[in-house]
Order: C-alpha cells, then structure tokens, then sequence
C-alpha cells in the first residue's frame, strides 16, 4: 500500500490560466475526495466521489472548478481562469468502509497552488 | 450549518501530559476525528469517536461527550515530535444527498513542545 499520491506538489501559475492536479488514492479505496486548505486553517471540504459518481459538491467549488474519477480510481481536479484566490493547498483523501471502523479518510501530501 | 472551535495555540514541555480541547455544534452528528498535521505535510489520522468515553491508543487517547458537543484530544509522554497542529473533524449526515462523507474540520491547535 503506498498511499495516497498526488500530482504535481508545487504549481504556479498566472492569473487566469487552467491547472489540472491529479489524485492517486489507496487501492480499493472506493471513495475520494478533495479538500482546500490555507494558511492557519483546517481543510475544507470541496468534493466527494463514490467509485465514479460525483455525489457532493460544496458550495465553495464554483464554476471555474470541476472534478472527474472517470474510472473509479485516480481523480482529476480542473480549476479554470485561475484566481489569486485559489491559492492554496489541495488535499485528496481516500477511504473505504470496509476496511475500517470509522471509515476514516486518509490524506495524500497535496498541490501547492500559488496564482502570480 | 456547522461550528468547530479549538484553541489555537498551546505549549507543554517534553514529557508532560496535555489535553486539546473541541467543542461543536452541528446537525445529523456522524462522528469526530483527530487528525495531526506537521507543518508543510498532510494530515494523518489520529482517532476516531462516534459514542461517548474515551477511546484510548498508545500515548494518545481522545474523549466524546455528544450531548455537550464536546470532545479532547489527551497527549501523554509528550515527545519533541509531537510538535504540530491538532486537527478537530467533525463527520455529519448531509440529508439532501443522503450522504455522510463529508468532514467540518476546526482550524486547527498548534502544539509547541518545549524541552
């Protein structure tokens, strides 16, 4: 088991221009999601996938942002005309309930998103 | 919608013992978790309570109490590398989808150990 990867770990990008990060969970981990952190702050919830079905969107994942698991395994987070805003750490977690009491989610190291 | 308040800041010396405190509010309660957070890293999982006592592993033990929205997370034997932030999540039923994935996360106690 190697855990949760996640690609790339730094990105900068320009104001306005696309970036795709790419999720990688545990293996047999049906369930996914993706989380926003800044500075001095806990992760906040963004999406949650189960197998392919996108089953929870939070109301911070505006337009500009979409989420895909097109197979049921690695997960892509697309932010399109990149803000100053959106810079910050994106976390994806994984987790299955059967391997576990609590179904807890276990986290991948994160995209460093910084917006120039 | 959902509240999670932590102390921001603590400090305690190498070997002591020390108790995070989070107190929630929230609907369709579904569980609480202690994640750690070294700086620059992800978060990785601590513990998890869903009834109320306390659950206990290793150094680390966390306490429930549903009915006063209140949970602790108790560190003994503190170590140098315990240094870091403390996590409070709190896991609730979200009735529109029927789905109870999602996690509130607090914003986090940092933790100093001083030798």
């Amino acid at each position: 088991d190697t855990g949760v990867s996640q690609d790339p770990r730094h990105k900068i990008t320009k104001r306005g221009q696309n970036v795709t990060f790419r999720c990688d969970p545990i293996s047999e981990h049906n369930r996914l999601y993706w989380y926003r952190q800044t500075l001095g702050q806990g992760p906040e919830f963004l999406t949650y996938f189960q197998n392919e079905a996108q089953l929870e969107k939070s109301r911070l994942l505006s337009d500009r942002f979409s989420a895909e698991r097109p197979k049921g395994s690695f997960s892509t987070l697309e932010i399109q005309r990149t803000e100053q805003g959106d810079s910050a750490m994106y976390l994806c977690a994984s987790s299955s309930p059967r391997q576990s009491r609590g179904n807890e989610q276990y986290f991948g190291p994160g995209t460093r998103l910084t917006v120039t | 919608g959902q509240n999670i308040d932590q102390p921001t800041e603590m400090t305690a010396t190498e070997g002591a013992i020390v108790q995070i405190n989070c107190t929630y509010q929230t609907s369709g309660f579904n569980g609480l978790f202690w994640y750690q957070q070294h700086a620059g890293e992800a978060p990785t999982f601590l513990s998890y309570n869903v009834l109320d006592g306390l659950e206990e592993k290793g150094r680390f033990s966390s306490f429930l109490s549903r009915s006063k929205g209140y949970s602790y997370l108790l560190l003994k034997e503190l170590q140098m590398k315990d240094s870091a932030s403390y996590l409070c999540a709190v896991r609730s039923l979200v009735v529109s989808s029927g789905s109870a994935r999602q996690l509130t996360f607090g914003s986090g106690t940092q933790l100093t150990v001083l030798p």
